[in-house]
């Protein structure tokens, strides 16, 4: 049973360019989550998919946004990179239910120079 | 962003001796998350639990669901290498959704 994966899994880009990283959920998970892990932070809340929409969002510019596709699988797309976007991009999945735990994926090192 | 108090920030501990550590917040969660978390890889799940004064316990792991619902608690026994890694509480505020959010974290450090 596959677990959440993520790719990339390294990714080094200049300021001003935009990027896209992947997820695909765990298998029977319908809802996809996307959060930012600076250094030694815990990780930040972006925004939740589920049904194709975007259902909740935390708090961040418009810059980034995101997608999920009808087989569960998402996107998360960051414009206009900034030095302070550079962060591990962790996906995490889990039922719609609100009591579903999250299960999360090994992320996305992005490196912003 | 919001993110919880988590305390300690680190500890170096001995073989075999007994962890504890805690999440407090200001607001009120309905539930509250453990997660442990290696160099290069996801958070992974250690325990959840949903009800105030909950205790739920995974092998070795034992977690508490404060009463007041703004706090929770982790103790690992007789802790081995492999426990090394950061741990990192999260809950979720009600009516917040599937929404979570994480503490500071733990560095925890083990001596043979």
């Amino acid at each position: 049973d596959a677990g959440v994966t993520q790719s990339p899994t390294h990714l080094i880009k200049t300021r001003g360019q935009q990027v896209t990283l992947r997820c695909s959920p765990k298998s029977g998970h319908d809802t996809v989550s996307w959060y930012q892990q600076a250094l030694g932070q815990g990780p930040q809340f972006i925004f939740q998919y589920y049904e194709e929409e975007e259902r909740q969002r935390g708090n961040f510019p418009d810059r980034f946004s995101g997608h999920q596709f009808p087989n569960y699988s998402s996107e998360l797309n960051v414009n206009a990179l900034l030095l302070g976007d550079s962060a591990l991009y962790l996906c995490a999945s889990s039922l719609r239910d609100t009591y579903s735990p999250l299960h999360f994926g090994n992320g996305t090192r992005l490196t912003v120079t | 962003g919001q993110q919880l108090n988590q305390s300690p920030q680190s500890m170096f501990i001995q073989e075999g001796e007994d962890v504890s550590m805690n999440c407090t917040s200001s607001s009120i969660f309905n539930t509250w998350l453990w997660y442990k978390q290696d160099p290069g890889e996801g958070p992974v799940l250690l325990i959840a639990l949903y009800k105030a004064g909950e205790l739920t316990s995974n092998g070795r792991l034992t977690a508490q669901f404060g009463i007041t619902r703004k706090d929770s608690f982790l103790n690992i026994s007789a802790s081995i290498p492999s426990d090394v890694g950061i741990y990192f509480c999260a809950g979720r505020i009600t009516g917040g959704g599937n929404k979570l959010t994480f503490g500071t974290g733990t560095q925890l450090k083990v001596e043979l």
